[in-house]
């Protein structure tokens, strides 16, 4: 139990659907990350927030929008996916700290099936 | 572009063998080196490392990063069937207010009884 949690852990949708993923940090942590992790690829970082505002976008489609209304909840909005899309979708977070040598505490994932 | 590359990327030993797996990388603005272990899900936590030559140990695990070589170690000792898992290696450095981590694809380790 790392203090990250994710919801739902499994999600089957069809190429037309609309669903969310959702993630919540129990940490006090300021920065929260989406990943996308597809079979044999690395671990690939789609979104970033700091304090509630997205510092990075590493170039994501847009069916794939980010939700973060506070420093502890981020949301993953999914519309028009493509099977291509089918993955383990990470959550993570961290403190937001220069200073500080910290790790990303992750969430176990939502496992997403895109028929 | 930030580059992390692992190896091998698989590897089957035996219970009670020693395994060294191996990560170089190349990223801008590096701050430390995170070891993590993923088996099924979400990938664990094992160690961090920010000075070279510092050994870090956990029981049968230990690290050491190379800060010149760019280099960074993994041993396992005495395997048991429990650490079969992806291992990822993940470089990670500031960039504008939050840690960026780079992940490699893994060494994926499996321990026959």
């Amino acid at each position: 139990e790392t203090g990250v949690t994710q919801t739902p852990r499994h999600l089957v949708m069809g190429m037309t659907n609309k669903k969310s993923l959702k993630c919540e940090q129990h940490l006090g942590h300021n920065a929260m990350y989406w990943y996308k992790q597809s079979a044999k690829k690395p671990l690939e970082l789609m979104f970033v927030y700091s304090l509630e505002e997205r510092v990075e976008n590493n170039s994501v489609p847009s069916r794939f929008s980010p939700e973060c209304p506070n420093s502890s909840h981020l949301f993953l909005h999914l519309h028009t996916l493509q099977p291509e899309d089918s993955a383990l979708y990470l959550c993570a977070s961290s403190r937001d700290r220069l200073a500080g040598l910290e790790t990303q505490y992750f969430g176990p994932g939502t496992r997403l099936l895109v028929l | 572009e930030d580059k992390v590359v692992q190896s091998p990327l698989s590897l089957v030993v035996h219970e009670g063998d020693t395994v060294t797996l191996n990560c170089s990388y190349e990223v801008t603005n590096f701050r430390s080196l995170l070891w993590y272990k993923q088996e099924k899900k979400a990938p664990t936590f094992l160690f961090m490392l920010t000075s070279s030559g510092i050994e870090k140990k956990s029981g049968r695990l230990s690290s050491i990063l190379d800060k010149k070589e760019l280099f960074s170690i993994l041993n396992i000792t005495a395997t048991q069937t429990g650490d079969s898992a992806i291992y990822l290696c993940a470089p990670s450095l500031n960039s504008g207010g939050y840690q960026k981590v780079t992940f490699g694809t893994g060494t994926k380790l499996q321990v026959i009884p």
